[in-house]
């Protein structure tokens, strides 16, 4: 079966530039979540929708973060104007309906360079 | 309010040695699920066990051992005859049903480094 797809797994752009990145959820499962991690905050929930809905944004940093899941099997987590300091491993998971007793799967995650 | 700490940053220790992963947490609720996950220097997050809250029998596979104690609110991870492939960081998380938000809360994990 195959697991959670993100796309692409480096990106390397200048500060300013918007930056886009895709993941492809396990099919069947209901909630998508996307995570940003660094060394020093360590993994971070930015956003997770619930049936394509956004349910909590929260941890979405500021106004320049923006993420859409139009349908069931994609989602793009979007920063524009990207700077420095958002360089980091962004990762997507999924899981089905719980609500909050199943497990998380993981992709390999997006490693984010903002020069 | 829910939290988990991690407090080993990072361990070494020599292969075929056991180590143990220290995993405290903190929930009001009775209703709770605990998790341990595996980063190995890959990047991939991989998920290990899920324990919930009425379940504290301790769950054993192949050199993985997990010791869940509601009385201290610990759910400790146990590697036996450690391997240089275990070397990863080790994150530990929890959720609460009661929630109803289907957060998954976790640790700032523990980078154990097994020395051939």
């Amino acid at each position: 079966d195959a697991g959670v797809i993100q796309s692409p797994r480096h990106e390397v752009t200048e500060m300013g530039q918007e930056v886009t990145l895709r993941c492809k959820p396990i099919s069947g499962h209901d909630y998508l979540f996307w995570y940003r991690q660094t060394m020093m905050r360590g993994l971070e929930l930015l956003i997770y929708f619930n049936n394509n809905v956004p349910i909590d944004d929260s941890g979405m940093p500021e106004d320049r973060f923006s993420a859409k899941m139009p349908n069931a099997s994609f989602s793009t987590l979007k920063i524009q104007p990207s700077e420095p300091r958002d360089s980091a491993v962004y990762f997507c998971a999924s899981s089905l309906p719980g609500p909050s007793n199943q497990p998380q799967h993981f992709g390999d995650g997006t490693r984010l360079s903002i020069l | 309010a829910q939290k988990v700490t991690q407090a080993q940053t990072e361990i070494s220790v020599v292969e075929k040695e056991d180590v143990t992963l220290d995993c405290v947490y903190e929930t009001r609720d009775t209703t709770y699920y605990l998790f341990w996950y595996k980063q190995p220097p890959s990047g991939e997050l991989v998920f290990l066990i899920r324990r919930n809250s009425f379940d504290e029998q301790n769950e054993i596979s192949g050199r993985y051992s997990w010791n869940f104690q509601k009385s201290t609110s610990s759910f400790n991870f146990t590697i036996t005859a450690s391997q240089v492939v275990d070397s990863a960081v080790y994150f530990c998380a929890l959720s609460e049903a009661r929630n109803r938000d289907d957060k998954i809360i976790f640790g700032k994990g523990t980078r154990l480094h097994i020395l051939p």
